[in-house]
């Protein structure tokens, strides 16, 4: 299986909701990414997990709050987020080691109103 | 920080055509690869280059790796619509911290 999935495919949300966004793979990869893409533009790397643990994290705002509860799964807590937050959020995974090909999912389009 | 920048493209050609396009960097890198993006969707890896290696060929890809220029370029030979996407580069720094730069991407039209 190489597939990263990601859900949902649509998130719509207002400024003081609070959603999350998920991730999952079954590659056996101990690295784990969100990017965050606005249209046209490559993506942003936002955070980076090493084996469960968070290795990076692009001076991300708080209202992003990202989360690796097991080697698998990724989540991407959200709350309190603003219009210009509005973008494709990626997943990604690979091998924790250098020249690892990355692995993305199909991404989370979210609209903040 | 962005290490790899392509020129920004947008190339359209028509199909069987050969399709170039180039990236730049500016520090030491460990290895650089291209990606794809359809519209929308998530990015797909297409080939990888290690700094020690000057080309690198997969299928009807073949990249090259200048690290005097710091600059790579990717070709696709014969191309088809199904190659309509934007590519981008990215480049893993030299230490290789699983931290991948993207560069500024270049949007490639092929018409049927």
């Amino acid at each position: 299986d190489t597939e990263v999935t990601q859900t949902p495919k649509h998130l719509v949300m207002g400024m003081t909701n609070k959603k999350s966004l998920k991730c999952e793979q079954h590659m056996g990869h101990r690295a784990m990414y969100w990017y965050k893409q606005k249209a046209k533009k490559p993506p942003e790397l936002m955070f980076v997990y090493s084996y469960e643990k968070l290795s990076i994290n692009e001076s991300v705002p708080s209202r992003f709050s990202p989360e690796c509860p097991n080697s698998s799964l990724l989540n991407l807590h959200l709350h309190a987020l603003q219009p210009e937050d509005s973008a494709l959020y990626l997943c990604a995974s690979s091998q924790v080691r250098a020249l690892n090909e990355q692995f993305f999912g199909p991404g989370t389009r979210l609209t903040v109103l | 920080s962005q290490q790899g920048e392509e020129d920004p493209q947008a190339l359209s050609i028509q199909e069987g055509e050969n399709a170039t396009m180039n990236c730049s960097y500016k520090t030491s890198i460990n290895n650089l690869q291209w990606y794809r993006q359809n519209s929308g969707r998530g990015l797909v890896h297409l080939i990888l280059i290690r700094s020690n290696e000057r080309e690198k060929h997969s299928g009807r890809l073949r990249v090259t790796l200048d690290t005097s220029k710091k600059s790579s370029s990717l070709l696709i030979t014969a191309s088809r619509a199904a190659d309509t996407a934007s590519y981008f580069c990215a480049t893993e720094g030299y230490y290789g911290n699983n931290r991948l730069a993207f560069g500024k991407g270049n949007q490639v039209v092929v018409i049927p």
